[in-house]
Order: C-alpha cells, then structure tokens, then sequence
C-alpha cells in the first residue's frame, strides 16, 4: 500500500509569486483535502477534493486554489505570495469525505515566504 | 471563542506517570472526534478515535462528553516515546464534512 507523498518537501520563494504544491494519495483513497500548518499550530483546513471537484473550503482567500486529478492526486496552487504564508503544507487523502474518516497524511511541503 | 481549544502545554511528567488532556469544542452538532499524534517536524497521525461510549487502545483512554462538549485522552504508564503533540479533531456536518483541529498539547515525557 503506498502512503501519501508530497512534493516538494521543502522550497523558498518570495512575496509576490507564485507555488505549486503537489500530493499523490494513498491507493483506494478518492478524497484529498489540504490544510496550512503554521508553526505551534494546529493544522488549519483549506479544502478538500473529491472526484475532482472542490466541495468544501476553509477561511482561505481564492488565491488559494487547487485541482484534483482522476487518478486522485492534487496540487494547491497560491498566488502573489505574503509573508504569513509561510508553513507547513500538508495534503491528507482518506476514502469518502473527510470528516468522519480517517485522514492519512503526507509528510507536508514546508514553505518559507522571504 | 476557537472552534476547537485545547491547552498548548507543555506538560512535562516523569516516566510511568498518567496524564490527561482535554479540548473543548464550540459547534453543539459537531459529529466525530479524533485524537492525533503528531512528532516534532512530522505529519500527524491517527492515535484513536472517540466514541460516545468511551474507548480503549493500550495505555490509552478516550472519552468523550457531548453535554459539556468536551473530549479527553488519558495516557497511563507514559513512557518517553510518547513525547509529541496530541491534536484534538472535531468534524461537523455542512454539505462536506468540515474538520477542525485543535491548537495541541505538547507532552513531555522525562527519564
């Protein structure tokens, strides 16, 4: 069984452009949703996927935005860059919704905004 | 008031002793509750979920009190790799299910 990965782990970019995070899901998993961990916090949602459709969304501005692929894989994608952007990315996959699954994450994409 | 508030920590305790932990959530029609573990500079990862009834896992104890919305971990026994950061989950219902993590608590466990 393959896990969730995420890349890349680690990048550096500066206010004003633009990232690209990806995420592979695990195998079976056909729902991805991403949250913002910032440091001493706890993950925060941004949203989620399911069959390539976005069907929920945190208190993110549209500059974050994403896509989900068919075969289940997603990327999160922002825009004009800001400082406080600046966190651990993290993509968790799970079977069906989100909510009263079990989340299995990746290892997260950590971005540092200069 | 947070949707979902734990206690930052840390708390540090000496081996073999019990800790308890507990969050507090806001949403009354909030539907599953989770425990995850999550290690210095890691993802976090399933430790349990909560059920009405309480449960069970090892050294652990889940509880979960929809009254006074609250929900706890006991960790009996504890022992130095249980050191890590335990976040709280709650999900409510909203079309999707929406997920809420807590802030964590940092447990310390010393030799």
């Amino acid at each position: 069984e393959t896990g969730v990965t995420q890349s890349p782990t680690h990048l550096i970019k500066t206010r004003g452009q633009q990232v690209t995070l990806r995420c592979s899901s695990q195998s079976g998993h056909n729902t991805v949703s991403w949250y913002q961990q910032a440091l001493g916090q706890g993950p925060q949602f941004i949203f989620q996927y399911y069959r390539e459709e976005e069907n929920g969304r945190g208190n993110f501005p549209p500059r974050f935005s994403g896509l989900q692929f068919p075969n289940y894989s997603s990327e999160l994608n922002v825009n004009a860059l800001e400082l406080d952007d600046s966190a651990l990315y993290l993509c968790a996959s799970s079977l069906g919704g989100a909510g009263a699954n079990v989340l299995t994450f990746g290892a997260g994409s950590r971005l540092t905004v200069l | 008031r947070k949707e979902v508030e734990q206690d930052p920590g840390p708390f540090n305790v000496p081996e073999g002793a019990t800790v308890a932990f507990n969050c507090t959530y806001s949403n009354s029609a909030s539907q599953s509750f989770f425990w995850y573990r999550q290690d210095c500079r890691k993802e976090p990862k399933l430790l349990m979920s909560v059920y009405s009834s309480g449960n069970e896992d090892g050294r652990f104890t889940a509880q979960l009190n929809r009254a006074s919305q609250y929900i706890s971990l006991l960790i009996r026994d504890s022992k130095l790799s249980d050191s890590a950061t335990y976040l709280c989950v709650v999900t409510a219902s909203g079309g999707y299910q929406k997920v809420t993590f807590g802030t964590g608590t940092k447990l310390q466990v010393i030799p």
